[in-house]
């Protein structure tokens, strides 16, 4: 399974965009990036998913260069509740494959947003 | 998306007893798994728990301290046996959400404090 590297911590303010990126070198041809967050004393929170490029949704972005061994999680304009653990996990999402579902956390970035 | 429910959100558990944690997925999901999550430590894959079939264990984790059931496609129980003050962990079930879009969804974890 391939094992991700994160910062342990980042700080920010309130309003400032976030790039938090995750090394990922023995990334498989079926793995893909998700990256989850989460809040103490609840479970961890989808927030997106990508195979290659750049994928967007509402609340993130995600930078996968060609090579695909990092990522780069980007929050635009954090504000106070942004702060949260953040995982960055790789394997494979297709049914059938050697690895699906056997997302291995890695220890997560603890995002702190500051007033 | 899958809402989970668990149950004991949390409990007490003396030395030497059993808990066993309850999982009940609102829709059919084929696979279920059980992770654990130590004071201020990430997630840990404990077992993948299939209908119909036993229970895969990650390195680490065996049946007898940890066993699985999974009598149909809505619900699973984590019994952890023989408790220890290295028990107290919260335990989280989960699910994949589709066949191929990764995405995890978690119930919010039942926390277990063992004296």
């Amino acid at each position: 399974l391939a094992k991700t590297t994160q910062p342990i911590s980042m700080d920010s303010y309130e309003g400032q965009e976030v790039n938090i990126t995750c090394s990922h070198n023995n990334i498989a041809t079926n793995d893909y990036i998700t990256w989850y967050q989460q809040f103490p004393s609840q479970g961890p929170r989808f927030i997106i998913q990508g195979y290659k490029t750049k994928v967007t949704n509402e609340v993130a972005s995600l930078f996968i260069p060609a090579d695909r061994k990092s990522s780069t999680l980007s929050l635009p304009r954090v504000s106070l509740s942004d702060t949260a653990v953040y995982y960055c996990l790789v394997g494979d999402v297709n049914a059938g494959g050697t690895s699906y579902g056997k997302l291995t956390f890695g220890q997560g970035t603890i995002l702190t947003v500051h007033p | 998306s899958a809402v989970i429910s668990q149950k004991p959100s949390r409990d007490i558990c003396q030395r030497g007893t059993s808990l066993t944690i309850q999982c009940q997925v609102d829709s059919q999901v084929t696979m279920m798994f059980w992770y654990r999550q130590q004071p201020g430590q990430s997630l840990t894959l404990i077992a993948t728990a299939n209908q119909g079939s036993e229970a895969t264990y990650e390195s680490g984790f065996v049946i007898d301290k940890f066993p699985i059931s999974r009598p149909n496609l809505t619900f699973s129980t984590l019994t952890v046996s023989n408790l220890s003050p290295e028990d107290s962990s919260i335990y989280l079930c989960t699910t994949q959400q589709g066949e191929n879009t990764g995405e995890l969804f978690f119930g919010e974890g039942s926390r277990l404090t063992v004296l």
